[in-house]
This record gives structure tokens, sequence and C-alpha cells, in this order.
């Protein structure tokens, strides 16, 4: 099993809706990432957050707002989206290097949630 | 620039036969790291194998080994003893500057890999 949880694992919602979805790791990360995958492409970085600060947008939509209530959670809220945004939102976690020790940079995902845009 | 190139869309190997899929990178960045991670159809990326640019060896986990040939920027990765569980979405990943970093992990276009008996 995962150790990154994402609800829901699926939506639908309409232009006009506002909805959040939510990650969640316990493993003492300091690191979560939002990474968007349309269908048969990779994935795409969206927002990083390193120790609860945003650190990287990669020139995201406002439409897409991303918190980080405390370290083990992260949300994505979205209002106001396009069709086109209809895509699979995966959430990871790493170990910030900061923290100190070797570790290779890797990235935990989540299963993601599957949002469908009306 | 494309920093990550994966050059099979798609793949095809006999169960228990081994089977390479390609990446080949490119970065001036004297550290980095190399990611390979399988996506199945449900949706999760599951990390498989790590290289970093100054590790002396190639990296190996159970049945997955990466080729890491430095001079051609390329770290294929080796499944051997394929199983049918395999087939599934295969990206190669990079991840620029040292381990300190919490740094971007670019991803290839993909490799998807099917497993017949």
């Amino acid at each position: 099993d995962t150790e990154v949880t994402q609800t829901p694992k699926h939506l639908v919602m309409g232009m006009t809706n506002k909805k959040s979805l939510k990650c969640e790791q316990h493993m003492g990360h300091r690191a979560m990432y939002w990474y968007k995958q349309k269908a048969k492409k990779p994935p795409e970085l969206m927002f990083v957050y390193s120790y609860e600060k945003l650190s990287i947008n990669e020139s995201v939509p406002s439409r897409f707002s991303p918190e980080c209530p405390n370290s083990s959670l992260l949300n994505l809220h979205l209002h106001a989206l396009q069709p086109e945004d209809s895509a699979l939102y995966l959430c990871a976690s790493s170990q910030e290097g900061l923290a100190g020790g070797y570790h290779t940079g890797e990235l935990f995902f989540g299963e993601g949630s599957r949002l469908t845009v009306l | 620039a494309q920093k990550i190139t994966q050059t099979q869309p798609g793949m095809f190997v006999q169960e228990k036969e081994a089977v390479t899929l390609d990446c080949t990178y490119d970065t001036s960045d004297p550290s980095y790291g190399l990611f390979w991670y399988k996506q199945p159809s449900s949706g999760e990326m599951i990390f498989l194998i790590y290289q970093g640019s100054y590790d002396q060896q190639n990296a190996t986990e159970g049945r997955y080994s990466l080729n890491f040939q430095k001079a051609r920027k390329s770290a294929n990765l080796v499944i051997s003893a394929s199983q049918l569980g395999d087939s599934a979405m295969y990206f190669c990943a990079m991840r620029e500057g040292g381990t300190y970093n919490t740094d971007k992990l670019i991803f290839g276009t993909g490799t998807r890999l099917q497993v017949f008996p």
C-alpha cells in the first residue's frame, strides 16, 4: 500500500465549482509535490513545498491554489477550472536534504486523484 | 530542450525474458540523479531504481538493473525474468543538482511495456 494517501480518488466538477484535493503522508518527509498528468503523457510538476513553504510554482494558473497546513498535509484548491484541466493529479513527498544525511531524493507518490471538469 | 528522452513508445516481451528500456538524458550539471518509475493502470508511480551521477557502480534492485553509461548520457533499465505483472508504463526521470536540493524531477515521455505469456 502506498504511504502517500490522496483523496478523493475520482472527482467530477463543473466549471463554476470549488473543490479540493487532499494529500497526506506520515513518513516525516518535509518536501511535498503536486504533479499533473494528462492521458498518455508524463507527469508535469506544478508545485513544490519545502518545510511547509512554497518553494516552486511552475507558472500554474491561479485557479489552482496549493496549501500546506502542516508537514503531513498538502491540499490543492480548485476553482473555476476548465475542461482542459481534466487530468490525474499526483501528490508526492520526499525527504528534504537539508535535514541531513544522504538520500537519493526519491519521490513517493500517491495513487492520484482523477479529475474530470465538465 | 528536452532533457530526458525515451525513444520507445512501446515494447513487448515474453514472460521470463529480459527486456531493456532506453533512456538518454542531457544536463550540464555534474551532479544529478536518475530514476526509473513504474506506473500501472491504477495510476500510482512506483519507484524502481536510482543512479547517482557519482556512483561508481551500476544500480541494481532485485530484477531491475540500470545500465549507466555516463559518457553516452544513457541510463537504460534492464528488467530480468519479466513477469506478467511488469506490464505497465515506465518513466525515466532526472533530478539536477545534488542530493541536498529539493529540486524538480523531470520525466521522460515513457515506454509502455507489455509482457505476454
